[in-house]
C-alpha cells in the first residue's frame, strides 16, 4: 500500500537557518513526489514535483529511491515560508495523491 | 485559464441536518475531480474521486456521498451529519491523465 510520512507536526526553526522538512513514502514502484503549500488564508497550492527537478521559493526537494525520502530543503529560511507543508505521491495520472499528515513550518524572527 | 470554485465558504449545521457541498471547475474539459477532508493533526485524507459524470471512487466508508451531475461539477453531500463530520473541506481538479491537482478554496464545516 502506498504511505506518506511526515514524522514532524512542527517544525520550527530561526530565520535565516536551514530548514529539513522530512518525507518518507513506502511504494514498490517508480512514484511521483510533489510537495504542496498551504500559506495562511491561501489554497493548497502545489510547491514542486520531483520530475519537474526545480527550486520554487528557494526550496527543493531530492528524490532518493534507495532511502525511499522526498525530503524538502532551503539554505536560509524566511519568514514567509511559515506555512502548512504536505508531501504527497502519485503512482500514474489518473489516481489520487496520497499525501502526508503535513508540517507546520514556522520561522522565527 | 481553469478556475475552481467552492462553496458555501463556510457552513454551520446541526447534527442529523443534510449537507451539500458545491464544487465546479471552468476552463477545461473531463477533469478529474477529488473531495479531501483536512483536520488538523490527520493531514488530507482523501474522499470520494470521478474520472468522468456518475463514475464516483470512495475512498472511505461513512456517511458522505459525492455525485458529478455534470462534467465539471462535483457534490459532497450527507443525509444526517454527525459531530465527527466536523472539518475543512477541500475540492481539487486534475487534467485527464495529468498529475498535478489543484485545489479550491475549501468549505469550513462545523457540526454542532
Amino acid at each position: 500500500a502506498q504511505r506518506v510520512t511526515q514524522p514532524e507536526k512542527l517544525l520550527s526553526v530561526f530565520k535565516g537557518a536551514p530548514v529539513e522538512l522530512k518525507c518518507n513514502y513506502s511504494y514498490s514502484g517508480s512514484p511521483e513526489l510533489f510537495w504542496y503549500v498551504q500559506y495562511s488564508r491561501q489554497r493548497l497550492q502545489l510547491l514542486l514535483r520531483h520530475i519537474s527537478r526545480e527550486s520554487i521559493k528557494g526550496f527543493t526537494a531530492d528524490l532518493n529511491k534507495g532511502e525511499t525520502s522526498f525530503h524538502l530543503k532551503k539554505p536560509f529560511a524566511q519568514e514567509e515560508d511559515s506555512a502548512m507543508y504536505y508531501c504527497a505521491l502519485s503512482d500514474s495520472g489518473n489516481t489520487p495523491l496520497v499525501f502526508g499528515k503535513g508540517t507546520r513550518l514556522s520561522v522565527i524572527a | 485559464s481553469q478556475t475552481i470554485h467552492q462553496w458555501p465558504a463556510t457552513l454551520v449545521q446541526p447534527v442529523g441536518s443534510p449537507l451539500s457541498l458545491e464544487c465546479t471547475v471552468e476552463g477545461t474539459s473531463n477533469p478529474n475531480l477529488y473531495w479531501y477532508r483536512q483536520a488538523a493533526g490527520r493531514g488530507l485524507q482523501l474522499l470520494f474521486y470521478s474520472v468522468g459524470i456518475g463514475q464516483i471512487s470512495s475512498e472511505v466508508p461513512q456517511n458522505l456521498s459525492a455525485s458529478r451531475p455534470q462534467d465539471r461539477q462535483f457534490i459532497l453531500s450527507s443525509k444526517k451529519l454527525l459531530l465527527s463530520d466536523s472539518g475543512f473541506y477541500l475540492c481539487a481538479w486534475s487534467s485527464p491523465g495529468g498529475w498535478t491537482q489543484y485545489f479550491g478554496p475549501g468549505t469550513r464545516l462545523t457540526v454542532l
